[in-house]
């Protein structure tokens, strides 16, 4: 199927395991992005690319680690879950920076208990 | 830094009303500006997007008019449906650097029969 996918939709993990969140893309878009969303706080950027195997910082990256050795795909991953990072997650992607469009996976519920 | 302010939610109305959701923003540069909406258990799609002042976006009946005198991106339309209860996103994007975007909290809308 054509557009942005995310896997898994719903997780419920352990405090201090490894997750990783998968998201794709079937656009060739140049830039992809993650973002966790919270109540009280809207969306904020935990990562983004903006090629394959350019990668960079948001602001709230403390705790997360991405890797993007393909175009089409962008995963993160919790390298030691905590309570806190219990969150929804979602992909997006452009092909342009800021001022075009981003278009959005569906979201990954995560539980860290 | 770069911020987007929105109305508390949620924002109770009847079918056929008219709806306003205020925005507000801070911003060193002349952004460009963006609605998205968010349905139950989807991704953000964009609803609509202005790239400079005095600039309306529309679509699909709601409009929102870029106002840099005021630094406001108010959304609006004239009868809400019941179709149309949603998480309302008012975000920015500088248009230089890396254009990020920057969200507001979200605005809930809910619209009964």
């Amino acid at each position: 199927d054509a557009g942005i996918t995310q896997s898994p939709r719903y997780k419920i993990t352990e405090t201090g395991r490894q997750v990783t969140l998968m998201c794709h893309q079937t656009w060739s878009h140049s830039y992809m992005f993650w973002y966790r969303q919270d109540l009280g706080h809207g969306l904020r950027l935990i990562y983004y690319s903006a090629a394959a195997d350019i990668t960079d910082k948001g602001e709230v990256s403390d705790g997360y680690v991405v890797s993007r050795s393909k175009t089409e795909n962008f995963p993160l991953t919790l390298e030691s879950a905590t309570r806190s990072q219990t969150s929804v997650y979602f992909c997006a992607s452009s092909d342009l920076a800021g001022t075009d469009t981003q278009y959005f996976g569906p979201g990954t519920r995560l539980t860290v208990l | 830094g770069d911020s987007v302010t929105q109305m508390e939610g949620p924002v109770t109305l009847s079918e056929e009303a008219f709806l306003t959701i205020n925005c507000t923003y801070t911003a060193t540069g002349y952004p460009s500006l963006f609605w998205y909406v968010q349905y139950p258990g989807e991704g953000l799609q964009l609803l609509l997007k202005a790239t400079k002042a005095d600039d309306k976006g529309s679509n699909k009946g709601f409009e929102a008019t870029y106002r840099k005198e005021t630094t406001s991106f108010h959304l609006e339309k004239g009868s809400v449906q019941v179709s149309d209860s949603a998480v309302y996103f008012c975000a920015l994007s500088e248009n230089t650097g890396f254009q990020k975007l920057v969200f507001g909290t979200g605005t809930r809308l809910l619209v009964s029969p």
